[in-house]
This record gives C-alpha cells, structure tokens and sequence, in this order.
C-alpha cells in the first residue's frame, strides 16, 4: 500500500520561529489533508490541499503531487501551534492513509 | 452551532464484547468519518458515511461496522472486542463535498480489559 512519511518527527522551536513540515508519499493520490491535533487530543483539519498552494493566516501548505510531496508552514510560531501534525493521503479505493506525524513544541 | 459529540466520552469493556459509540454531527452536515487512533498503529481511517450510505471504507475487520440515522447522527459498533482496539475513536462531520473541511469530535477514548 502507499507509505506516508512525515519530517521530521519531533521539532522544538522557540516562539516566533518559523518552520517546514513534509510529507513524502510513494503513489498518486486522490487528495491530501493536514491535521493539528493539540495536547489535549482535539483534532483540528487545517488543510484540504491535493495540489497547488493556500494559506490561512500564519499557516500555509503547498501540494506537488507530480513529486510527491506536501509542505506545511508555519510562520511566527507561538505556543498554541505545538502538538501533533498529520498529513493524511487519500488514494485508489478512497482509502485514507495517514503519516505518523511530526510532534511540534514551542517554547516561551 | 454546537459543535461535533460523542458519547460516550470513556469506556471500559473486556474482551468478547461489544461496544456502540455515537457521533453527533453539527447541525447541517450530512456526512461523518470515523477515526481510530492508537499508539502502535497511528490514526487511521475507518469509514465515512453520507446521507445514510457507507462512501469509503478502511481496511479494518468486518468487527467494525457503522451506520447513519437520517439525522445525519452516526453510530459505529466493535463486536468481540480484543485488546487491541483499545484506542481513541474520533469522528468528524462536513457538509459532505469533498475539499470541505472536517470537524471533529473529542473522541471516544475506549479500554479493553
């Protein structure tokens, strides 16, 4: 099946530090999402993004899917962004297949 | 509008037996997704259904099943439990197009003893 790789795994940055997130995935996908999951486990979608580039306020994501890779900013970071980041592909069958994450802390 | 639920929030059962969470979507929505996640295995995808018909499907065992009320409200059930379905279940709800943002719940957090 299709494999999901996120990078990296853990980041800690201090507040009002930008960062990059990726995702690698090995096949051609329907579409692609990005997901905040905060320390207390609360799911959040950020992004519906199968191609191209959007942004919502400090956040932007952009999608090359002919090369296989999504990229999540995150700019002037502050201690609310930390937690868990996920990619998540969906492809052939409409199946989902999520990455096991990159784990975000900020410090004051 | 209030926001998605799950009830129940806690749940501890054994193996061997069964257990039925529910999602409540946000007023409007006509499509859920149900989420497993566990510390081995990650998140992953379960089903998604809308308007009362199952759209995507993970690659779980035929234990877990799903259905959707007419009110959009969505129940899953896990039958024979087994240690390992110990985990998170969230559920999410959007409007039902695809690109259209998903909300979610604060999940089921269920134990299997």
């Amino acid at each position: 099946g299709i494999q999901v790789e996120q990078s990296p795994p853990d980041l800690i940055l201090q507040e009002g530090a930008n960062s990059t997130l990726r995702c690698n995935f090995s096949d051609s996908v329907n579409n692609l999402q990005w997901f905040h999951q905060n320390p207390w486990g609360q799911l959040i979608n950020l992004f519906y993004i199968p191609s191209g580039t959007k942004q919502n306020g400090r956040l932007s994501a952009t999608t090359v899917a002919t090369e296989r890779y999504s990229l999540l900013y995150i700019s002037s970071s502050q201690t609310t962004d930390s937690g868990v980041y996920f990619c998540a592909v969906g492809y052939n069958n409409n199946d989902m297949r999520f990455g096991a994450g990159t784990r975000l802390t900020v410090k004051p | 509008k209030a926001g998605v639920t799950q009830t129940p929030r806690y749940l501890i059962k054994t193996r061997g037996q069964q257990v039925t969470l529910s999602c409540s979507p946000i007023s409007g929505h006509r499509s859920v997704s149900w989420y497993q996640q566990t510390p081995g295995q990650g998140l992953q995808f379960l089903f998604e259904y809308f308007s009362e018909t199952q759209r995507n499907k993970g690659n779980f065992p035929g234990r877990f099943s799903g259905r959707q009320f007419s009110n959009s409200r969505s129940e899953m059930n896990v039958s024979t439990l087994e240690l390992g379905d110990s985990a998170l279940y969230l559920c999410a709800s959007s409007p039902g197009l695809a690109g259209e943002t998903q909300y979610f719940g604060p999940g089921t957090r269920l134990l299997v003893l």
